[in-house]
């Protein structure tokens, strides 16, 4: 049971360029997320998604995109990389219930320079 | 969405037992209070979850007073490998359920 994969683990882009992070899952969880987390500080929620075709802005969406074509994967796409996204980002996903834990993804560590 | 509220920082020394209290004033009803400990370079990950009263696991206990405003997440006998953030989380179940983490505590376990 692979729980929530993200793939890569490290990139560097160079500003202007676009990637698209990977994320999937095999838990069957209707529910994911997308966060960012800065330096010492905490997790910050960038889009989420209730369900294959559908999502929704987090509290800071700009310069992010993201799809859900399927209830398995939930793709974060950067269009025009800034400084500003140098970050570590985690996907996480749960079941729709009050009582569903979240399960994270490792990580993915952004550096645009 | 239930706001959470947690000191920032603690510190502690190995052997000691914590308590980390985290304020949740809006709570409603259907509402699982639910912590996690994050490792630096790691995703979160779940330690305990609970409704009411008192919960316990193998690594933790969960204490939720009557009104149910505040919890406490305790961890008996901390060790260095302890040192981590700790988030405390509202969650209810439903159609949209946007899930924002506050800024978490840090515990530094000290030899």
């Amino acid at each position: 049971n692979a729980g929530v994969t993200q793939t890569p683990k490290f990139r560097i882009l160079k500003i202007g360029q676009s990637m698209t992070l990977q994320c999937t899952q095999d838990m069957n969880h209707n529910y994911m997320y997308w966060y960012r987390q800065d330096p010492g500080m905490g997790l910050k929620l960038i889009y989420y998604s209730v369900g294959a075709g559908i999502t929704d802005k987090g509290e800071v969406p700009n310069g992010y995109n993201v799809s859900r074509s399927t209830t398995e994967d939930f793709p974060l796409r950067l269009e025009l990389a800034a400084p500003s996204q140098t970050s570590v980002y985690f996907c996480a996903s749960t079941r729709d219930r009050a009582n569903s834990p979240l399960h994270f993804g490792n990580g993915t560590r952004l550096t645009v320079t | 969405l239930a706001k959470t509220t947690q000191p920032i920082s603690m510190d502690s020394y190995e052997g000691q037992e914590v308590n980390i209290t985290c304020s949740h004033n809006n709570i409603a009803t259907n509402d699982y209070i639910t912590w996690y400990q994050q490792f630096p370079s790691q995703g979160p990950r779940f330690i305990i979850q609970g409704y009411k009263t008192k919960v316990t696991n193998e690594v933790a206990s969960l204490f939720i007073p009557a009104d149910r405003k505040s919890s406490t997440l305790s961890l008996p006998r901390v060790s260095l490998s302890d040192t981590a953030v700790y988030y405390c989380l509202v969650t209810s179940s439903g159609s949209a359920r946007q899930l924002t983490f506050g800024s978490g505590t840090q515990l530094t376990v000290l030899p």
